[in-house]
């Protein structure tokens, strides 16, 4: 067990659809990352925060977006589904200042698009 | 990131040791060398990391090359468990909490 929640496990939608994914990261861990795993594309990373703050944005498309809350627990929005993005999510943390340190991994989220 | 290479898998009986290796031949003098593995149906998991010295712990040791540019992953006795994915990935120091870079990674069998 990492210490990092991923909600829900499983989520099936259809397209055009808009679905919210929930990181709970490690009790104290600043850092929250999104990776989204496909069959064809590998672990592609998303997205940084730090703090509640934006820190790096990788190949998120513009129908993505996500947020860093107060209590550091983090969302993965995605609308306007399509099939394409039917993928495993994974959330990660680390904890404050450590860039050497290791990112613990969530189970992920498992997402398909009908 | 500076890039990586790997072969895409390699396979290994169980209790025997296995040597994964690592091209990273445009490695900085600041790149740490980072190995986390991806067991079916899971999130990756951090292996070991090292800059310059030879690492080891509880699940593996790390060797790596004099100049840098290259590095193995040593198990030093292969399980069932420990078929998976494994990623080496490049980890810049010089800005914060920057994010892992994934490539292909091997894909490792264990044969019984």
């Amino acid at each position: 067990d990492s210490g990092v929640t991923q909600t829900p496990k499983h989520l099936i939608t259809a397209t055009g659809q808009r679905v919210t994914l929930r990181c709970s990261p490690r009790s104290g861990d600043l850092s929250v990352y999104w990776y989204q795993q496909s069959l064809d594309q590998g672990l592609q990373f998303l997205i940084h925060y730090y703090n509640g703050e934006e820190r790096a944005k990788g190949n998120i498309l513009e129908r993505f977006s996500a947020q860093q809350f107060p209590d550091l627990h983090s969302e993965l929005n995605l609308s306007s589904l399509e099939l394409g993005d039917s993928a495993l999510y994974f959330c990660a943390s680390s904890p404050l200042g450590q860039n050497t340190g290791e990112l613990f991994f969530g189970e992920g989220s498992r997402l398909t698009v009908l | 990131d500076a890039k990586t290479t790997q072969p895409n898998s390699m396979e290994s009986n169980e209790e025997e040791p296995v040597h994964l290796p690592c091209n990273h031949s445009t490695i900085s003098g600041t790149d740490y060398i980072h190995w986390y593995r991806q067991l079916p149906s899971q999130g990756p998991e951090y292996v070991i990391h090292g800059l310059t010295s030879n690492v080891n712990n509880r699940m593996a040791s790390l060797a790596i090359a004099e100049d840098r540019k290259s590095s193995t992953l040593i198990l030093h006795r292969a399980t069932l468990r420990d078929a998976a994915v494994y990623y080496c990935i490049l980890r810049a120091t010089y800005s914060g909490n920057t994010p892992l870079v994934f490539g292909k990674g091997t894909r490792l069998s264990v044969i019984a």
